[in-house]
């Protein structure tokens, strides 16, 4: 079946810091790919997407492309800022709709001033 | 614009008690799904529906059970709780075409004892 792998946390940076979470992916066919975003005691909300293979999802200062030959779908920011801190989701989704997804084990991010 | 409302927010159960977590969205949105996140495993499908009368099996179902008559509702029951069922709980949306973006609710977190 469909899986998505991330790299562990906590990932610890300093402020203005730059930032790279590993997420590869195993699928089959097309799927599309998800950053959400999960704030303490919230629910997830998406941060950026892409849906088909090159495609760049940007929000927020966030990027992350989709590498059909990688596999791959690493999420990276130039500067962070100490609200940027909460835990990254990525995600996959396939035929049964963007609401049934595939998620990674989650990255924490502490930003520190 | 409620979104997706999740009832209760807390709750805490004793070992083989039933109860059902409540699930409404207000975006008329053709697909829902149920997850659950437990520390250090992402979150994962319990159930999930494509259509008011339709439903199906994610990764871990046993011991929940839906029904969707609705397109607004989307109920989660849990038969008989267990303390492996200790847990956050989430209810997704999604729409079957146009946005490519799911919708959490706040989470329903549930103690068994």
């Amino acid at each position: 079946g469909d899986s998505v792998t991330q790299m562990e946390g906590p990932v610890t940076l300093s402020e203005e810091a730059f930032l790279t979470i590993n997420c590869t992916y195993t699928a089959t066919g097309y799927p599309s790919l998800f950053w959400y975003v999960q704030y303490p005691g919230e629910g997830l909300q998406l941060l950026l997407k892409a849906t088909k293979a090159d495609d760049k999802g940007s929000n927020k200062g966030f990027e992350a492309t989709y590498r059909k030959e990688t596999t791959s779908f690493h999420l990276e920011k130039g500067s962070v800022q100490v609200s940027d801190s909460a835990v990254y989701f990525c995600a996959l989704s396939d035929q049964r709709g963007y609401s049934t997804l595939t998620f990674g084990k989650g990255t924490m991010l502490l930003v520190s001033p | 614009n409620a979104g997706v409302t999740q009832t209760p927010k807390f709750q805490v159960l004793k070992t083989g008690q039933s109860m059902t977590l409540q699930c409404a969205q207000d975006m008329n949105h053709e697909y829902m799904s149920w997850y659950r996140q437990d520390p250090g495993m992402g979150l994962r499908l319990i159930h999930y529906s494509v259509g008011a009368g339709i439903t199906d099996q994610g990764e871990v179902p046993n011991g929940y059970n839906v029904s969707r008559s609705t397109t607004e509702d989307f109920p989660l029951r849990l038969l008989s709780a267990a303390p492996s069922q200790t847990s956050v709980y989430f209810c997704a949306s999604s729409a079957r075409t146009g946005e490519v973006e799911a919708f959490f609710g706040q989470g329903t977190r549930l103690t068994v004892v």
